[in-house]
């Protein structure tokens, strides 16, 4: 089965680094893009950013571009969404999501991020 | 590409069918436009993908349509777990992948 689990729910302060996960398992990690979506409370959906595993190919949002790091470690099937310096703005939740021209889209359960003094 | 996707609400009644569109400012391949299903409180669930292959253990109640600019969402026989927020997904070779701003379907 395909599955993508991501790391737990967060709180931080203003200003702290974070750095969530997202592994992937039941499938070849590397032969698949990784995406992440940001959701913020009572909001819509965002596209983030999106990282190939298998050359660490990253392309971002304009929105997110500088203000996220996307990477992936093939070696434990893990792709990660961080920040070096949180704001309150950035509390949300969190989905990664993997995609293929040749299968279905597949999501995870998603990482909520607050951040509050 | 910026998808764009009505009415923002839309009020049925159960047993009722629902109609949702998603108009894209560029073509968008066939091969890669999905729609989601999110309920208050829970991740998007993939209803459609393909514009038009329903995702696994998606009812026959749900079909999507369409090609190059427009996209449908068709939803049959409504029952109350419909009743939730709905988006479509543009997923193709080239990013951003972008989401449409959402329709929500509400009980009438």
């Amino acid at each position: 089965e395909v599955q993508l689990v991501q790391s737990g729910a967060e709180v931080k302060k203003p200003g702290d680094a974070l750095k969530i996960s997202c592994k992937g398992s039941g499938y070849s990690f590397t032969d698949f893009w990784i995406g992440w979506v940001r959701q913020m409370p009572g909001k819509g959906l965002e596209w983030m950013g999106i990282i190939y595993p298998g050359d660490s190919d990253t392309k971002y949002s304009p929105s997110f571009q500088g203000q996220v790091t996307i990477s992936a470690d093939r070696s434990i099937n893990t792709a990660y969404l961080q920040w070096t310096s949180l704001k309150a703005s950035d509390t949300a939740m969190y989905y990664c999501a993997r995609y293929s021209t040749i299968a279905p889209p597949v999501w995870g359960q998603g990482t909520t991020v607050t951040v509050s003094s | 590409i910026v998808l764009t996707q009505s009415p923002g609400t839309l009020s049925l009644s159960p047993g009722e069918s629902a109609t949702l569109s998603c108009r894209a400012s560029q073509s968008v391949s066939s091969s890669y436009l999905a729609w989601y299903r999110q309920k208050p409180g829970q991740a998007p669930r993939l209803l459609i993908y393909g514009a038009s292959s329903r995702a696994t253990g998606i009812p026959d109640r749900f079909s999507g349509s369409g090609s190059g600019t427009d996209f449908t969402l068709t939803i049959s026989r409504l029952e109350p777990e419909d009743f939730a927020v709905y988006y479509c997904q543009q997923y193709g070779n080239s990013p951003p992948h972008t989401f449409g701003q959402g329709t929500k379907l509400e009980i009438k």
